[in-house]
């Protein structure tokens, strides 16, 4: 299986620092991206590969990897960083992308 | 900066066809990379349909193989999809990227294509 694991719901206090995860065979081969969805908009890439974030995307986003376990760290959340967060990755074949179910990060 | 945009029916019947096209603007198809198609049903999560590369070979969700077709116009510079046999859980936000092989650089805003009679 290619599957990938999220933590449904996350909750962090403003300005405090949270790490969202994504398990998953997969990972052990291929980096996770991690993807930010606000309500009615499409997603957008905040990492990719080892740790690299687009331009424009805030320095206080990274991204990490540990055996068959990728995770997205917020280090100083803020309120405009509540939304939904995707990982994704190449399947264990290489052929096809695979996505977590996604995880709803909550800024309290 | 490339941009993506997605165009096609907002309502389609059940059992006929869903066709989309996805036109971008600031790059070349030509120039490379894959160009795809993910789709997000009402209140869910996130998944991928297949892409294509500008040659025109592709790669499909194996759930969806049967009835998927991708194809694209480097004249026009945009490739579409083409999902045969819909039913109502068909429905969705589809949202066109650029694939990159080992990242999902850049989207359009979605459509919504709602299957109903």
């Amino acid at each position: 299986s290619s599957e990938l694991t999220q933590d449904p719901a996350v909750s962090v206090a403003l300005g405090q620092t949270v790490r969202i995860t994504c398990q998953g065979d997969t990972l052990r081969s291929f980096y996770a991206s991690w993807y930010q969805q606000k309500p009615g908009q499409a997603p957008v890439l905040v990492i990719s590969g080892k740790n690299n974030r687009p331009s424009g995307i805030p320095d206080r986003f990274s991204g990490s990897r540990s055996g068959n376990t990728a995770s997205l760290t917020i280090t100083g959340a803020q309120a405009e960083d509540e939304a939904d967060y995707y990982c994704n990755s190449r399947d264990t074949s290489g052929n096809q992308w695979v996505f977590g179910g996604g995880t709803r990060l909550t800024v309290l | 900066q490339v941009q993506l945009q997605e165009s096609g029916p907002g309502l389609v019947k059940p059992s006929e066809t869903l066709s989309l096209t996805c036109a971008v603007s600031g790059f070349s198809i030509s120039s490379g990379y894959h160009w795809g198609w993910i789709r997000q049903p009402p209140g869910k999560g996130l998944e991928w349909i297949g892409s294509i590369f500008h040659s025109g070979s592709s790669y499909y969700n194996p759930s969806l193989k049967s009835r998927l077709s991708l194809s694209v116009d480097t004249s026009n510079n945009q490739f579409s999809l083409r999902l045969t046999s819909v039913t109502a859980s068909d429905t969705a936000i589809y949202y066109c990227t650029r694939d990159a092989y080992d990242v999902l650089t850049d989207w359009g805003r979605g459509t919504l294509v709602t299957v109903s009679s």
